[in-house]
């Protein structure tokens, strides 16, 4: 059973296009995390979400929206996509007490490919 | 504030021992340790919460030193399998939620 599954896997898309990343957990953690990994690996954290409310928004455009419908799910859509955001976007959750405190679990990632 | 990790690379025999660091100007309230092999997602390894501590996880293990500015995770008798990406991901002032890290430290064992 997939604890944090992430669809699509691999995402081909022009410039200018919107596209939406979709996230779920099911080991009933209150935390969720939108992680961007370049392509020089390093990871850095875009949103969390905890119990549907947001509460970590790093220094993304405003292209990128986060929604959690409810807290088993975390989406990310792009809009008007530029050649900057290809990379390999990762979904993470953690327990209530904060992901500082608490192992993270990833998903398997959505390598956004922008042409 | 991102963590320094050293060395970015490393490349070991079978059976040799690594050590990777993590440092930080300030205190932290936590370090994790991840792996990551190519093309998958990062995996957590451990986390230390205590100024001091120290912790094993078969052959891998970590410390965090007393002033909770710096860790070491320690690959000893290394096996094919600890080839990967290793993060190490802080937690520090401001957020609970919040890691942020390292560069990472690209570690090949071969044959």
């Amino acid at each position: 059973d997939t604890a944090v599954s992430q669809t699509p896997k691999y995402l081909v898309t022009q410039m200018g296009n919107d596209k939406s990343i979709k996230c779920e957990q099911n080991l009933g953690h209150d935390t969720m995390y939108w992680y961007k990994q370049d392509s020089k690996k390093f990871l850095k954290i875009m949103f969390s979400y905890n119990n549907k409310e947001l509460i970590i928004n790093e220094t993304v455009p405003n292209r990128f929206s986060p929604k959690s419908p409810d807290k088993a799910h975390l989406n990310l859509h792009i809009n008007s996509l530029e050649l900057g955001d290809s990379a390999v976007y990762f979904c993470a959750s953690s327990q209530a007490s904060g992901g500082a405190y608490n192992e993270q679990f990833f998903g398997p990632g959505t390598r956004l490919t922008v042409l | 504030q991102q963590p320094v990790q050293s060395p970015q690379a490393v490349i070991l025999r079978e059976g040799e021992d690594a050590v990777i660091n993590c440092s930080s100007s300030k205190a932290l309230y936590s370090v994790h340790w991840y792996r990551q092999k190519h093309g998958e997602a990062p995996v957590f390894l451990m986390i230390l919460l205590k100024g001091g501590e120290q912790k094993g996880h078969e052959k891998i293990s970590a410390s965090f030193n007393e002033k909770k500015q710096q860790s070491s995770l320690y690959l000893t008798a290394s096996q094919l399998s600890y080839s990967g990406t290793y993060f190490c991901g802080t937690g520090s002032g401001g957020s609970n939620y919040k890691l942020t890290f390292g560069k990472g430290t690209l570690l090949t064992v071969n044959p």
